[in-house]
């Protein structure tokens, strides 16, 4: 079985402070993860993705996340928020299973940055 | 690359009316999805593709609901009839592989069905 559990669904944070969404994982197999983003109106966008190379993995607009197997967690950090960040996050899992690919997406957290 | 393209971006219909949604997946891609996002429910997988073929449409939520792959440029997602409970916006994504791949999204498909 392959889960995916975003622990916040909404998240609030002022411009200017670190910004943490969590992300929890379960897989039988050796997965890929991916984090999108999805402004209002908007189609998903692919933020970063770990396909087991480095733990620690950087994407766009200075996100970055740590993928630690003890864990099973894949959280996204950000060091400084910016208003532009406001939006919904999606926590993907990835993997294959002896009926072929699995795709599983979080239930996504609301990100509000304040001024 | 232009991306996914997914037309048309809005469509607002009437309950019993037939819907085409239509998908460009990026060329040489080889996976190609469709899912549904409502408030209530979230992002839902309908039915997948690899090469054309339909591997997986157990998400596909009734008969109403049809979607067909011709060829590798071009993918339908039909609704016949179309009832309120389909307001949704639909996406469709692609991908170069299967197992570890990223997906990539289109803009998506917002119906509304009065």
């Amino acid at each position: 079985a392959q889960s995916v559990t975003q622990l916040d669904s909404h998240v609030s944070v002022s411009e200017g402070t670190p910004v943490l969404l969590r992300c929890n994982y379960s897989s039988s197999y050796s997965p890929s993860l991916f984090w999108y983003v999805q402004h209002p109106n908007k189609g998903l966008q692919l933020l970063l993705k770990y396909t087991s190379a480095a733990t620690l993995v950087k994407g766009i607009n200075g996100f970055e996340a740590e993928f630690k197997k003890s864990e099973t967690s894949f959280h996204l950090t950000k060091p400084s928020a910016h208003m532009s960040d406001a939006a919904e996050y999606f926590c993907v899992v990835r993997g294959l299973n002896n009926a072929g690919n699995m795709l599983t997406f979080g239930g996504g957290t609301r990100l509000m940055v304040k001024p | 690359d232009a991306g996914v393209i997914q037309s048309p971006r809005h469509e607002v219909t009437e309950m019993g009316q037939e819907v085409t949604l239509r998908c460009k997946p990026i060329s040489g891609h080889d996976y190609l999805f469709w899912y549904r996002q409502t408030m209530m429910r979230g992002l839902e997988l309908l039915i997948y593709f690899n090469n054309n073929v339909p591997i997986d449409d157990s998400g596909m939520p009734e008969d109403r609901f049809s979607a067909k792959m011709p060829n590798a440029s071009f993918s339908t997602l039909k609704i016949q009839p179309s009832e309120p409970r389909d307001s949704a916006v639909y996406f469709c994504a692609s991908s170069l592989g299967g197992g570890t791949g990223e997906l990539f999204f289109g803009e998506g498909s917002r119906l509304t069905v009065l």
